[in-house]
Parts: structure tokens; sequence; C-alpha cells
């Protein structure tokens, strides 16, 4: 059965710090991993998935995720905060077991840009 | 840019309406889904269709909802008597293959009074 764990429902960072969303996940299987960002009162985008290949992935608006499988993480990181990245960030796993693909979203952190 | 789009963006009900959520998947894709929203929750799964039937369904999914391709292009969420608890934002999503990343529509807030 696959389970994802967002640590910290609610992360704030200053404008030019660090950003990292931490995500954890349960599979049995190999899993494609995702993150989606949310922007108020907007539908959830993709930011970057792992598949199979590389395990450092790089997404957009400068975020990129490591694939650990020791660790089973996929932590999402940027090297410098903007005010513009204030949003909901969700981690997602999918992989197949029963004879179907599951999907499942993590609980969310949302994130705050203090100027 | 292909994208999903729905319709409407705000649908209002009384309690006991029926309500039908509409979507537009992205062409080529053949897996499709809905997802739910409650104000400052976690996303929700509600279910996934394919090839014309239900692939899977959540706790959530009762009986007073149901899904429907009605053609080539359209995507539906029927709720046949909202209730107060099913306010929320409705996301619809698609995607190419099962495996894949899903693509989200901007939404649809149903508030039921």
């Amino acid at each position: 059965a696959q389970s994802v764990t967002q640590l910290g429902s609610h992360v704030s960072v200053s404008e030019g710090a660090l950003v990292l969303l931490r995500c954890n996940y349960s599979s049995s299987v190999p899993p494609y991993l995702f993150w989606y960002v949310q922007y108020p009162n907007q539908g959830l985008q993709l930011l970057l998935k792992y598949t199979t290949g590389a395990t450092l992935v790089k997404g957009i608006n400068g975020f990129e995720a490591e694939f650990k499988k020791s660790e089973t993480s996929f932590h999402l990181t940027k090297p410098s905060a903007h005010m513009s990245d204030a949003a909901e960030y969700f981690c997602a796993v999918s992989g197949y077991t029963s004879g179907t693909y599951k999907y499942i979203f993590g609980t969310g952190t949302r994130l705050k840009v203090l100027a | 840019e292909p994208e999903v789009t729905q319709t409407p963006s705000h649908q209002v009900t009384q309690m006991g309406q029926e309500v039908i959520l509409r979507c537009v998947p992205i062409s080529n894709h053949l897996y499709f889904y809905w997802y739910r929203q409650i104000l400052g929750q976690k996303v929700e799964f509600l279910v996934s269709f394919y090839n014309n039937e239900i692939s899977e369904k959540s706790e959530i999914f009762d009986d007073q909802f149901s899904v429907e391709r009605p053609d080539g292009s359209n995507f539906t969420l029927k709720i046949r008597s909202t209730k107060l608890e099913d306010s929320a934002m409705y996301f619809c999503a698609s995607s190419e293959r099962q495996h894949n990343e899903q693509f989200f529509g901007p939404g649809t807030r149903l508030t039921v009074l």
C-alpha cells in the first residue's frame, strides 16, 4: 500500500532563504513521485516529477527534489525563496498495487515567505 | 498549451438540490479524476474513470455521486441531493496514462445553502 507524509503543515521562510519542504512516502513498488503547487484560488499545478533515472529532478520556478530510496524521501527545495513562492505544496505518489495504480496526495504544506 | 477546463467556476445551490459539475479534460488523455477540497483542508480523491467506467472510488463517493462521460469531450460529476457538507472546491483532472502526472482544472467552488 502507498502513503505520503508531509512533515509540517505550515513552513515560514524569509525571502532569499532556503526552502525545504519534506515528503516521505511508503510504497511496496517503485513509485512515481510528484510535487504540485496550489496558488490561492487556483487548481494544482505540477512542479516536478520523478519517474525513473536521475534521482535529482528539476522543476519549474527554480524548485528541485531528490529521490532518496534509502530514506524513502522526496523533499522539495529551492535555494532562495521569493515572495511569489507563497502557496500550498502537495507531494503525491503513484504506484501499482492490487492490479491498479494508486495516486495518493499528501496533506499539503503551506509555505509563507516573509519579507 | 492544452488545459483542463471546468464550468461553472462557482455554483450556489440549495440543500437537497441536484448539481452537475462539468469538466473538459485534455483531448488525448484517457484517465479522468474528480477531487474535492474542503476550504483549508487537503485534496481528497473522489473517483477515477477510464474506458467509460469507474476504475476506483473513495469512501466519500457514495450513492449520491455519479460520473459520466456523455460525449467525447465532457466529463461530469453529479451530486443528486446536495448536503451542507458537500460545500467545497471540486477539481477535475486528467492524465494520459494512469501512472503519469495529472493535469488539474481550475476547480468549481460549490456552495450549498
